[in-house]
């Protein structure tokens, strides 16, 4: 069974400009999340979709945001980038969340904003 | 306010030795607590997970201990090998609802061979 696919893998932009990264859930998984990894801080969520709905916000500006399609891939979108951006983006399927049911998280995209 | 704290940002551990790592957390809703590994280039992966009803949780090498009274987790690695050096995330959600893992900032360990 594929895994978790992220695309693209690596991404550079300048400031003010907007991007939008992709995730392919593993097959069979309703349940796409997205994190913010910046050094030193961790993984921080994002937000997590659900067969097409918003389940649960991150602490997050408006500028990031993301919507799940009927074949439950997802992509995210920020608006206005800004230096801070900068960080790997990393996306967790699962079948759902339930507590404590394992997230399988893809590769990443790491997106550098100059 | 960082509501799941690891404390050490790195461990050096001589190979075959035990690696302990540790997580604190301040939630007491937190019910559910989960160990990921991750390698430079890849996302994390799933390594072990304890519920609150238990105070333990071993899958091989590796061993969960949880001591609710003290929000307290640890992750035993026994004996520790080289291909276990790698960033362990410690993360935790709420039992209720379709609640969020929330992770720590990470442990980088080392297994010196």
């Amino acid at each position: 069974k594929a895994g978790v696919t992220q695309t693209p893998r690596y991404l550079i932009k300048t400031r003010g400009q907007q991007v939008t990264l992709s995730c392919s859930p593993i097959s069979g998984h309703r349940s796409v999340s997205w994190y913010q990894q910046t050094p030193g801080q961790g993984l921080q969520f994002l937000f997590e979709y659900f067969s097409e709905t918003q389940r649960n916000k991150g602490n997050f500006p408006g500028r990031f945001s993301g919507r799940q399609f009927s074949n439950s891939r997802s992509e995210m979108n920020v608006s206005t980038l800004e230096l801070g951006d900068s960080a790997l983006y990393l996306c967790a399927s699962s079948l759902v969340v339930t507590p404590g049911e394992t997230q399988y998280f893809g590769p990443g995209t790491r997106l550098l904003v100059l | 306010d960082q509501q799941v704290k690891q404390n050490s940002p790195s461990l050096s551990v001589q190979e075959g030795r035990i690696s302990i790592l540790n997580c604190d957390y301040t939630n007491s809703m937190f019910d559910y607590f989960l160990w990921y590994k991750k390698y430079p280039a890849e996302g994390p992966t799933f390594l072990i997970s304890i519920s609150s009803i238990k105070d333990k949780n071993e899958d091989g090498r590796f061993t969960v201990f949880l001591n609710k009274s003290a929000k307290h987790l640890s992750l035993h690695i026994v004996p520790s090998q080289p291909g276990d050096s790698a960033v362990y995330f410690c993360a935790a959600s709420e039992g209720s609802g379709n609640t969020p893992l929330v992770f720590g900032k990470g442990t980088r360990l080392s297994v010196i061979a």
